[in-house]
């Protein structure tokens, strides 16, 4: 079965540094993975998308991520963090079942401080 | 295209009390998936729906829980006998059954607390 691993609950980082979250998946197949944002009492977003056709994604709002096979590793940048940044991100690999179901990390939450 | 929505967007209910709550997903979307959030958690999945028909569901949907898409559009999630447990985010989900990666678009979620 699919899983991932964020490595953080929670990571802070100043306005205007470096953003890293962890993603780690297990997939018996090649995984199509996904992070997605939630900002506070709402939905989910999609930031980013990994579908195989390009080991570095970039997604919406200036956040990349590169896709590591040798280290089962999708983690999620942004090369300048901006106090709107703050929220919780997921990431996520889909099941290979009918239902294509996602399975979610357990999210990192991003503080960005001044 | 208003994007995936959600009624109520908060339900707060005593114990023992049914509730239903309501999705409506994006219009020419055929693939419809219920998930529950728990405080601290990511969302976990509860079922899935490809137009009309419900094809799989999680061993987390008890029995007091029913989900319903009479007509392959609106979803409707119905909880019985509610537990203090059952306190939850409950989100909404819908995609294309087109491409690979089946991407999903996520409504705002329905905030439940049971006293």
């Amino acid at each position: 079965a699919q899983s991932v691993t964020q490595l953080g609950s929670h990571v802070s980082v100043s306005e205007g540094a470096l953003v890293l979250l962890r993603c780690n998946y297990s997939s018996s197949v090649p995984p199509y993975l996904f992070w997605y944002v939630q900002y506070p009492n709402q939905g989910l977003q999609l930031l980013l998308k990994y579908t195989s056709a390009a080991t570095l994604v970039k997604g919406i709002n200036g956040f990349e991520a590169e896709f590591k096979k040798s280290e089962t590793s999708f983690h999620l940048t942004k090369p300048s963090a901006h106090m709107s940044d703050a929220a919780e991100y997921f990431c996520a690999v889909r099941g290979t079942g009918t239902a294509s179901k996602l399975t979610f990390g357990t999210g990192t939450r991003l503080q960005v401080t001044l | 295209d208003t994007g995936v929505s959600q009624d109520p967007r908060h339900k707060i209910t005593k114990r023992g009390q049914n509730v239903t709550f309501r999705c409506d997903p994006i219009s020419e979307h055929n693939r419809l998936y219920w998930y529950r959030q728990t405080l601290g958690q990511g969302p976990e999945f509860l079922t899935y729906f490809q137009n009309e028909a419900q094809l799989e569901k999680s061993r987390l949907l008890s029995d007091r829980f029913s989900a319903e898409r009479p007509k392959g559009s609106f979803s409707t999630l119905e909880i019985q006998r509610t537990e203090q447990g059952d306190s939850a985010m409950y989100l909404c989900a819908s995609s294309l059954r087109a491409g690979d990666y089946n991407e999903q678009f996520f409504g705002p979620g329905t905030r439940l607390t049971v006293l």
